[in-house]
């Protein structure tokens, strides 16, 4: 069964500064999706970033980027100049291209200090 | 208006009582999605439905139930409400079709449930 580990329960950055978010997933399928999501404390669940496990390019949006190492099976979000808007829960999530299973980390929570 | 709507977003109710949440989507998508999250376990699946006639049971399914009434609504249901179900619920939605495979799920804003 897949599995997906966030090892950071909690994390503070200063703002402007760069933070790296941790996460890693053991599957034994070649094909699947990764996402990152956020949660403020609104409570929504907001997409940050996909990456296509075929594809070798690291995917990018904005300031916030991943380091997709398919091999290590490991799947980190980079945030560039924090901002205290940044603030909230992030999830990383595993997506089955086989029967769609959908699988959370527990989620890290990042704190933006001033 | 919301793709995925919830409704109620906030409930408070006592152990015992029958309780349902509500999720309705305008998306268009097959697919539907009851989770919980609860502090420091992220989310987990309790039921979920891949069409109209389609039922499965997701990795917390005890205690729950749910109906697919039509495409665009799916409910879960508490038969009898008890203090560890108190939790943050979230309906999802998704098109899992083919090339669409790399989208995301859609989430509604959740329902905030606490049973006394």
């Amino acid at each position: 069964a897949q599995t997906v580990t966030q090892s950071q329960p909690e994390m503070s950055v200063q703002e402007a500064e760069t933070v790296t978010l941790s996460c890693t997933y053991d599957t034994s399928e070649s094909d699947y999706y990764l996402f990152w999501y956020k949660q403020p404390p609104s409570r929504q669940m907001i997409l940050v970033i996909r990456q296509e496990a075929y594809k070798q390019q690291n995917a990018t949006e904005n300031r916030f980027s991943v380091n997709f190492q398919k091999a290590a099976k490991s799947f980190s979000l980079k945030i560039s100049d924090s901002q205290l808007g940044d603030a909230a829960m992030y999830f990383c999530a595993y997506r089955s291209a086989k029967d769609d299973k959908i699988i959370f980390g527990k989620g890290t929570r990042l704190h933006i200090l001033p | 208006d919301a793709d995925v709507t919830q409704t109620p977003r906030n409930r408070i109710t006592k152990t015992g009582k029958r309780i349902m949440l509500e999720c309705s989507q305008t998306k268009g998508h097959d697919r539907m999605y009851w989770y919980r999250q609860d502090p420091g376990l992220g989310l987990r699946l309790i039921y979920y439905s891949f069409d109209v006639k389609d039922i499965n049971k997701g990795e917390i399914s005890d205690g729950y139930s749910v109906s697919r009434q039509a495409q665009a609504k799916f409910s879960l249901s508490l038969e009898s409400a008890i203090p560890n179900q108190t939790a943050l619920y979230f309906c999802a939605t998704s098109d899992a079709t083919g090339l669409s495979r790399n989208q995301p799920q859609h989430f509604g804003d959740g329902t905030r449930l606490s049973i006394l």
